[in-house]
């Protein structure tokens, strides 16, 4: 099956600090990556939709000048959290849209932010 | 707008009975992908099981069923046979599958059910 990869799986920062995450798509290209933030025992809320060379669709109340996602490629998307604060530790995860896949989404395996 | 309803927070069943997780959902769609995800303890999302709206065969992947009642917006995942490695979050998600393009949507997730199975 397809893999997705994100890159730190945990990570731990100060506050005031930028963290940049990784999601990688190892054996296709993904046309469409999606980041999602999870907090403990909650659901996964979408946070933005990430083009390969366009910017990208942020959700209603997601701040775009604090989560910098970038697209540049058709196997990677980076997630950045810009002067990161403790309301920002969460879980996060991206998944990746196969160009030729109809329905379903991959998704990496989650990166932990922690920041202190 | 899209809306997934998980009623049920956790359950427990005992070891090698069948357990029915509920879904609902709400679209104003005409196609959409309905979606069950399992998240072990680890937090990775293991894909389980696909429904399309116009698939007309419940979608089957070895112990997973889905119960897919079109006109009542309900998705239920069916596990036969729990075992303990089968004790996770379950997440019922879904898609609008519209055509006119514009890319893709990401998906609309339910609160989860905590499944625990007991021996």
């Amino acid at each position: 099956g397809a893999v997705v990869s994100q890159h730190p799986s945990r990570v731990i920062c100060k506050s005031g600090t930028s963290v940049k995450i990784e999601c990688r798509s190892l054996d296709f290209q993904a046309t469409t990556m999606f980041w999602y933030r999870q907090f403990p025992k909650q659901s996964l809320m979408l946070m933005a939709t990430s083009n390969e060379g366009s910017k990208a669709t942020y959700e209603q109340g997601v701040e775009k000048d604090k989560f910098l996602i970038n697209h540049a490629s058709l196997t990677l998307s980076t997630l950045t959290v810009t002067s990161a604060h403790p309301e920002d530790s969460s879980f996060y995860i991206c998944s990746a849209r196969r160009a030729s896949s109809a329905g379903e989404l991959f998704f990496g395996e989650g990166s932990r932010l922690t920041v202190l | 707008a899209q809306k997934i309803t998980q009623t049920q927070p956790g359950m427990f069943v005992q070891e090698k009975e069948a357990v029915t997780l509920d879904c609902t959902y709400d679209t104003s769609d005409q196609s959409y992908g309905l979606f069950w995800y399992k998240q072990p303890s680890s937090g990775e999302m293991i894909f389980l099981i696909y429904q399309g709206s116009y698939d007309e065969q419940n979608a089957t992947e070895g112990r997973y069923s889905l119960n897919f009642q079109k006109a009542r917006k309900s998705a239920n995942l069916v596990i036969s046979a729990s075992q303990l490695g089968d004790s996770a979050m379950y997440f019922c998600a879904m898609r609008g599958l519209r055509d006119s393009g514009g890319g893709a949507d990401g998906l609309t997730f339910g609160k989860g059910t905590h499944l625990i199975i007991q021996p």
